[in-house]
């Protein structure tokens, strides 16, 4: 049973175009993650949220937590081939890694 | 930011050999590091928790003869992979905390491609 689900599960958008992926579970966090992972390569920590309802952006990557603490959106503006990888969401309930639960993650593909 | 390597890159290697893979904080030391691995366009999945001085802890379903973690120092952990078949075949990462570890975050390698044949 995966905490974390991920939507959609492959999306493949042309270079200049908006997207969202969401990340949903019926389970509460105390803080969120997103990781994107570039292929052959280790996932690399975007952003952490924390408290619900939280907006962070990061250039044209626009990050919310639910106010629920439930779930969590990646907005992208603007898509560029750079973007492209697999995103994940990672919720954690404390710390060690037997506490952080990875969603099941949303590969994007930016065509030029 | 902290820095987390892995070596081999990329293995190939028969089946029935062993194969061992390291993964090193290059900045920092780490008491705990994890061990993921993960299947073609897959999302990670937690295999064990490698103690510096102490046994690792496995998940359920990871068999610990097969999988030796050994976390000799604080920025050394090594996962043996024993008698590889081919389906041990995967992508094998490992992460030490850093950042905010109160919010759990994590410091990725690069991965270790294994391919048994």
């Amino acid at each position: 049973t995966q905490l974390l689900e991920q939507s959609p599960q492959f999306l493949s958008i042309q270079e200049g175009e908006n997207l969202t992926v969401y990340c949903n579970s019926s389970s509460v966090f105390s803080s969120l993650q997103w990781y994107r992972q570039e292929p052959g390569e280790g996932p690399v920590l975007l952003v952490t949220v924390v408290t619900g309802g939280e907006v962070k952006k990061l250039k044209r990557l626009t990050f919310q937590f639910g106010d629920a603490r439930k779930d969590s959106s990646l907005h992208i503006t603007a898509a560029q081939p750079g973007d492209t990888g697999l995103y994940l969401c990672a919720g954690a309930r404390g710390t060690g890694a037997n506490n952080l639960f990875f969603g099941t993650g949303t590969r994007l593909t930016v065509i030029p | 930011g902290a820095v987390v390597s892995q070596h081999p890159s990329r293995v190939i290697c028969k089946s029935g050999t062993s194969v061992k893979i390291e993964c090193r904080s290059l900045d920092f030391q780490a008491t705990t590091m994890f061990w993921y691995r993960q299947f073609p366009k897959k999302s990670l999945m937690l295999m064990a928790t490698s103690n510096e001085g102490s046994k690792a802890t496995y998940e359920q379903g990871v068999e610990k003869d097969k999988f030796l973690i050994n976390h000799a120092s604080l920025t050394l952990s090594t996962l043996t992979v024993t008698s590889a078949h081919p389906e041990d075949s995967s992508f094998y990462i490992c992460s030490a905390p850093g950042g905010r570890q109160s919010y759990n975050e994590q410091f990725f390698g690069p991965g270790t491609r294994l391919t048994v044949l």
